[in-house]
């Protein structure tokens, strides 16, 4: 396995809630509590948004939350905004001491 | 302010090698893992190599196994990474970006804006 899979678009309504989900194995996300998630706008550089499954960096909003249950881990935006629209993208460290990046998902706000 | 400044990217043939350096500001570098992450033109991200805070682990994607080297120079705020064996599929953006913690298992708090690598004949 060289990725994690996301799905590859996510589309919600201003002020709803989505969740963004992201599937490994017992390697990676099953296996250690180090899960971040990355916010990237089109020309832009990735935003770290969460790290070590659910901490939020200093800054980002409180809209944003993660989750991990087994080998899914979870992004859920709350109070959708249109600023929010942007690709989205996990990460695990994985048993053989690499990192692996999820297929990134589009999300679209209505 | 932290900054992030890659540089080295350019054209190259198959086959041949090129040098690629990141200049940090702003933070203590000699405290923090670094990370080379990638990302094709139109394509998703991947992860490249990380380097622990004194340069004594280092981690690569099975992808570039072998023909890539991360390295840094703490004294010079500095990263590298040195690639040899080039290939077409080796072509994209390459971001720098710093560890949140020193650790590999660190995720990357800030990226620089890129460089480009462009592997064709």
């Amino acid at each position: 396995q060289s990725a994690l899979t996301q799905p590859a678009s996510v589309s919600g309504s201003p002020g709803q809630s989505i969740t963004i989900s992201c599937t490994g194995t017992s390697s990676d996300i099953g296996g250690y509590n180090y899960v971040s998630w990355y916010q990237q706008h089109p020309g832009k550089a990735p935003k770290l948004m969460i790290y070590d499954v659910s901490n939020r960096p200093s800054g980002v909003s409180l809209r944003f939350s993660g989750s991990k249950s087994g080998n899914t881990a979870s992004l859920t935006i709350s109070g959708l905004q249109a600023e929010d629209e942007a690709d989205y993208y996990c990460t695990s460290y994985t048993s053989s001491n690499t990192l692996f990046f999820g297929t990134g998902t589009k999300v679209t706000v209505l | 302010e932290v900054q992030l400044v890659e540089s080295g990217g350019v054209g190259v043939q198959p086959g041949g090698s090129l040098r690629l350096s990141c200049a940090a500001s702003g933070f203590i570098f000699a405290d923090n893992a670094m990370h080379w992450v990638r990302q094709a033109p139109g394509k998703g991200l991947e992860w490249v190599s990380v380097i622990s805070w004194d340069g004594g682990r280092t981690s690569y994607a099975d992808s570039v196994k072998g023909r890539f080297t991360i390295s840094r120079d703490n004294s010079k705020n500095s990263l590298f990474l040195q690639m040899n064996s080039l290939r077409a599929e080796d072509t994209a953006l390459y971001y720098c970006a710093k560890g949140l913690f020193s650790t590999v298992t660190s995720p990357f708090d800030y990226w620089g804006q890129g460089t480009l690598v462009t592997v064709s004949s």
